[in-house]
Formats: structure tokens, C-alpha cells, sequence
């Protein structure tokens, strides 16, 4: 099992949609929980972290299950600029090193 | 604020050349650097991180090595590569206190070894 798992998709959404996707994670003793933003070859841009209790940004809302083990990322109202490509980011118990999931790749469609 | 330079945005080498990346960050000091590397449709692998200057932990066995002659810089080199090298090379920081480990990345470099 990889250590954080992502649906690849892609996930063709209509403009003004919402959508959301999950990253599972096979470490309990992870501390800390991102989502990056990634553009066709560009580098990846920090999203939003995670918090326990749920967090939002504007459109974006991140939520974490420990029980589960998973965390979630839903966009409201989805925008054409929205087309990228989400990457998962756990912490391992170490200080230092992070596991990348693999990226889940929206289309966002007029 | 804090900045982040990477160079070549994109280079391509003939198989056994020698291989230089430079990052160097603006706008902190003492920060945590690392090298990643980012196949297709894999995620990021983490080759190389900082914690000071000459303080260089690798992660994995590979043709890379990587410096930190000044506090602010980070070198990625090899002398011989492979065609397996070829990727998308991150150079990215973080800041050296608390808990954080929100990573700023540099634009990176496309490599393709031919």
C-alpha cells in the first residue's frame, strides 16, 4: 500500500460545480496535512493546510478523518482557473519529511 | 519577503555528462532546503535535504549529490547521468523553527537526459 494514496482522476467538472476528492494516508502517527496546487509544469504552491477540526479558505473547504485516515478537499463554485492538479502532503513522525501523494489531476470545463 | 531562485528552468544533456543545479533563497536565513525530484504521474521524491551549511542528509542511494557551501544555497550535481536521471528537479526551503513544514518551491528544472 503506498504511503498516500490519490485518485489520479482526471475529474472533468462543469464550470460552477462543486467537487471534491479524497487522499488516504497509511501512517496513524502523521502530525501535519497540506494540499499543494500544481500547474502543468510549474512547481507546487501551498493550497491550505489541514486542520483537525476542518478548515476553509474562501471556496476551499479541507477536512481530516484520522479515524479513516484520509483527508478531504472540496471546491465550491469551481472557476476555470481551478484546472490543476491537487497534491496530498503528510508528514511522517519525523520533523523534516514530508510524503507526496501522486496528484489528482481537475479539469475544470466551461 | 522571501524568495526562492532556481536555475536552468530546462536543460538537456547527453548521457555520462556532468550535472549542476543551483537554488539559492532570499530573504531568510538558517532555512531547511531540500531536492526533489518529480517523475510523471509520480508524486514529489525527496533526494536531498539542509539544515545548515555543509549539513547534507540524502534520502536515497542515487548518481546525485547535493551541497550547501553557503547558507542560502543548495547545489544539486553529478558528475556522470544516467538516463533514469531525467526529471522535474524542485529545489524548495522551509523555515528552520517550530512545527511548520509548509514548503516553498523554486520554478524547477525539466531535465531530460539523452
Amino acid at each position: 500500500r503506498k504511503e498516500v494514496e490519490q485518485d489520479p482522476g482526471p475529474f472533468n467538472v462543469p464550470e460552477g460545480a462543486t467537487v471534491a476528492f479524497n487522499c488516504t494516508y497509511s501512517n496513524s502517527a502523521s502530525q501535519s496535512f497540506f494540499w499543494y496546487r500544481q500547474d502543468c509544469r510549474k512547481e507546487p504552491k501551498l493550497l491550505m493546510s489541514v486542520y483537525s477540526s476542518g478548515n476553509e479558505d474562501g471556496r476551499f473547504t479541507a477536512q481530516l478523518n484520522r479515524a479513516s485516515q484520509y483527508i478531504s478537499l472540496l471546491i465550491r463554485d469551481s472557476k476555470l482557473s481551478d484546472s490543476a492538479t491537487y497534491l496530498c502532503v503528510v508528514t511522517k513522525d519525523s520533523n523534516y519529511q514530508l510524503i507526496w501523494g501522486a496528484g489528482t489531476k481537475l479539469i475544470i470545463k466551461p | 519577503s522571501q524568495t526562492i531562485h532556481q536555475w536552468p528552468a530546462t536543460l538537456v544533456q547527453p548521457v555520462g555528462s556532468p550535472l549542476s543545479l543551483e537554488c539559492t533563497v532570499e530573504g531568510t536565513s538558517n532555512p531547511n532546503l531540500y531536492w526533489y525530484r518529480q517523475a510523471a504521474g509520480r508524486g514529489l521524491q525527496l533526494l536531498f535535504y539542509s539544515v545548515g551549511i555543509g549539513q547534507i542528509s540524502s534520502e536515497v542511494p542515487q548518481n546525485l549529490s547535493a551541497s550547501r557551501p553557503q547558507d542560502r544555497q543548495f547545489i544539486l550535481s553529478s558528475k556522470k547521468l544516467l538516463l533514469s536521471d531525467s526529471g522535474f528537479y524542485l529545489c524548495a526551503w522551509s523555515l528552520r523553527q517550530g512545527t511548520s513544514r509548509k514548503l516553498f518551491f523554486g520554478s524547477g528544472t525539466q531535465l531530460s537526459v539523452l
